[in-house]
């Protein structure tokens, strides 16, 4: 069955440090993996997406994520963290037409 | 313009009430779903429809009952509200394709307070 692990609930990094976020995901064919950023009191934006290629992907707002097949997984990666990065961010995997959302990670970022 | 649309955004009631969401995407897609989020920012599939058509429908009680007017439109009506239903109900929309490989665009969500 398909499924996303996110292991770290919450996160606190300072602004301008690097920051990288894990997910591993569960699937038995060659995955299409998302990555959302959820902004409080917001919906859910896409920061990235893979689905075959270069395993490095960019995304928008400066982030990047990359898939390791061996490892089952794709972090997200930024280099360096503003104040507005702060959101929840959740991996996703597809399958049997439906995604399968990670329980998010928890981004602090003090000054 | 919003792509995707949802009202009303907040929505506070009582228990037993009947209440209705509604969500209306301008993108053209084909396929649009409603999500539960939990107060602990778990997402769960609830519905999927295609072109009006229900093709996924997870676990949900008989009291949550989807309808789809036309492909631009997915409306949620929630019949004997419980205290247990209280979450935010994010409306989502995506180009069809076989493995579902398109995005998926969001709402801003709809907050249901069950008091």
């Amino acid at each position: 069955a398909q499924s996303v692990t996110q292991p770290d609930i919450h996160i606190t990094v300072s602004e301008g440090a690097s920051l990288e976020l894990r997910c591993n995901y569960s699937y038995g064919a060659t995955p299409y993996l998302f990555w959302y950023v959820q902004s409080p009191g917001q919906g859910l934006q896409l920061l990235l997406k893979y689905f075959s290629g270069d395993t490095l992907v960019q995304g928008i707002k400066g982030f990047e994520a990359e898939f390791k097949r061996s490892q089952s997984s794709f972090n997200l990666r930024k280099p360096s963290v503003h104040w507005s990065d702060a959101a929840e961010y959740f991996c996703a995997v597809v399958g049997s037409n439906q995604f399968y959302f990670g329980t998010g990670t928890s981004l602090t970022v003090i000054p | 313009d919003t792509a995707v649309s949802q009202t009303p955004k907040y929505l506070v009631t009582q228990m037993g009430n009947d209440k209705s969401i509604k969500c209306e995407q301008n993108l053209g897609h084909d396929t649009m779903y409603w999500y539960k989020q939990d107060s602990k920012k778990f997402l769960k599939i609830m519905f999927s429809y295609n072109n009006k058509e229900l093709i996924i429908n997870e676990t949900v009680p008989n009291r949550f009952s989807p309808k789809s007017p036309d492909k631009a439109h997915l409306n949620l009506h929630i019949n004997s509200l419980e205290l247990g239903d209280s979450a935010v109900y994010f409306c989502a929309s995506s180009p069809y394709e076989r493995r579902g490989t398109g995005e998926l665009f969001f709402g801003e969500g709809s907050r249901l307070t069950v008091l």
